[in-house]
């Protein structure tokens, strides 16, 4: 079982909808959540990080996260075309280095946001 | 703001060849930095972490001997590929972390790195 798993898509939403993306996680010992969007030929840039059960809100982006079920999740509302990426969850895990986290990332979800 | 430059954005070397990637932290400082590799239509991979002063900590499978790094300072961190081969061609893309309580990473933009 992969440390974290997210459909790798290609997941396809009208201009306007509210696009849905999941991600679970296998290590319940894990505190702390991200998603972070990719666009084709760049490096990933962070859109939300959340910690707490419960949403988490950021303009049109929502978090949510469950621990109980391990998974987390992210809402576009209103999405755009300029939305059309790919999206990393990433959780954090213990290294080597006393103190230090890593994050492991899921395979990404390829999202298209149609006009 | 919490932004991570890297230089080079891309280069070409011949098969042999060592290249060195310089990550720097503009506008914080970083106690611990990342570096990963991302090969086409493929997720990330975590290569090493490495904390300012000590030795970096690879991830099972990453020679230690190819792929040197360095973390000289709180704002620099540099990942040399040493006798480079066409199979090392990726996407190599350094994170660095702002601070240890929220556990953020911010990435650079990445060097691709074409071996001939």
């Amino acid at each position: 079982q992969k440390e974290v798993e997210q459909n790798s898509g290609p997941l396809s939403v009208p201009e306007g909808a509210i696009a849905s993306l999941n991600c679970t996680y296998s290590d319940r010992g894990s505190q702390s959540f991200f998603w972070y969007r990719q666009y084709s030929g760049k490096s990933p840039e962070l859109i939300m990080f959340i910690y707490s059960n419960g949403d988490k809100e950021d303009g049109r982006f929502t978090a949510q996260l469950n621990k109980a079920s391990q998974y987390v999740s992210l809402l576009i509302r209103d999405s755009q075309p300029s939305d059309s990426a790919t999206y990393l969850c990433a959780v954090n895990a213990p290294t080597l280095i006393q103190g230090a986290q890593k994050l492991v990332f899921g395979q990404g979800t390829r999202l298209t946001i149609n006009p | 703001g919490a932004v991570v430059s890297q230089h080079p954005s891309w280069v070409i070397c011949k098969s042999g060849t060592s290249v060195k990637i310089e990550c720097r932290s503009l506008d914080f400082q970083a106690t611990t930095m990342f570096w990963y590799r991302q090969f086409p239509k493929q997720s990330l991979m975590l290569m090493a972490t490495s904390n300012e002063g000590s030795k970096a900590t690879y991830e099972q499978g990453v020679e230690k001997d190819k792929f040197l790094i360095n973390h000289a300072s709180l704002t620099l961190s540099t990942l040399t590929v040493t006798s480079a081969h066409p199979e090392d061609s990726s996407f190599y893309i350094c994170s660095a972390r702002k601070d240890r309580v929220q556990e953020t990473q911010y990435f650079g933009p990445g060097t691709r790195l074409l071996v001939l």
